[in-house]
């Protein structure tokens, strides 16, 4: 079974500075999707970014970008001119590409503080 | 965004109650979901429904019993609760037959079991 660990539970950053939260994953697949959700505290989960593992190019949206690295079964989030606003819950999910059905496994999650 | 609508936003029940927590999709997706989330937990994910058939129940107790009468709504019937079932209950959908497809989520109904 797949796991996803995101090894720091909190984290905090100045603004407009830029953090990367980390977060890594167990599969012995070579086809799937990996996911970075951000939930405020107005509880609603996010999409933040998205990433195709067949794809060697890092995904970006906006500042935010990912660097994964698919031989270390790594997928950061970095954050770039960090907001008040990015303060958040940011989970990473992963989820199969050839199980059908597959679910999503979420890791904990690490909270992120932005100080003004 | 208003593609997952959940209500109550908050429910406050006794462990004799029965209450219902409602999920609608306007998003056209094929697969709904229910997750719970509790604090310093990860998210456990409780039910799937693709094309309105149960395809998943993460061992769930019965107390806890979802319909899914098209693919647009999903129900969560609860019933006898423990205060342990206090948490945040997530809806989400997807499109679920392509894998790519993110979830989409609600807002979460905050459940206090008392």
């Amino acid at each position: 079974a797949q796991t996803v660990t995101q090894s720091q539970p909190e984290m905090s950053v100045q603004e407009a500075e830029t953090v990367t939260l980390s977060c890594t994953y167990d599969t012995s697949e070579s086809d799937y999707y990996l996911f970075w959700y951000k939930q405020p505290p107005s509880r609603q989960m996010i999409l933040v970014i998205r990433q195709e593992a067949y794809k060697q190019q890092n995904a970006t949206e906006n500042r935010f970008s990912v660097n994964f690295q698919k031989a270390a079964k790594s997928f950061s989030l970095k954050i770039s001119d960090s907001q008040l606003g990015d303060a958040a819950m940011y989970f990473c999910a992963y989820r199969s590409a050839m199980n059908y059905g597959q679910n999503f496994v979420f890791g904990p999650g690490t909270r992120l503080s932005v100080l003004p | 965004e208003t593609g997952v609508t959940q209500t109550p936003r908050h429910l406050v029940m006794g462990m004799t109650n029965k209450k219902s927590l409602k999920c609608e999709q306007h998003l056209g997706h094929n697969a709904m979901y229910w997750y719970k989330q509790s604090a310093k937990k990860p998210l456990e994910l409780m039910f799937v429904y693709n094309f309105k058939e149960q395809t998943e129940n993460n061992s769930v107790p019965s107390r806890f019993s979802p319909e899914c009468p098209n693919s647009s709504h999903l129900f969560l019937h609860l019933h006898t609760l423990q205060p342990e079932d206090s948490a945040l209950y997530l809806c989400a959908s997807s499109q679920g037959n392509r894998a790519n497809s993110p979830l989409h989520f609600g807002n979460g109904t905050r459940l206090t079991v008392t």
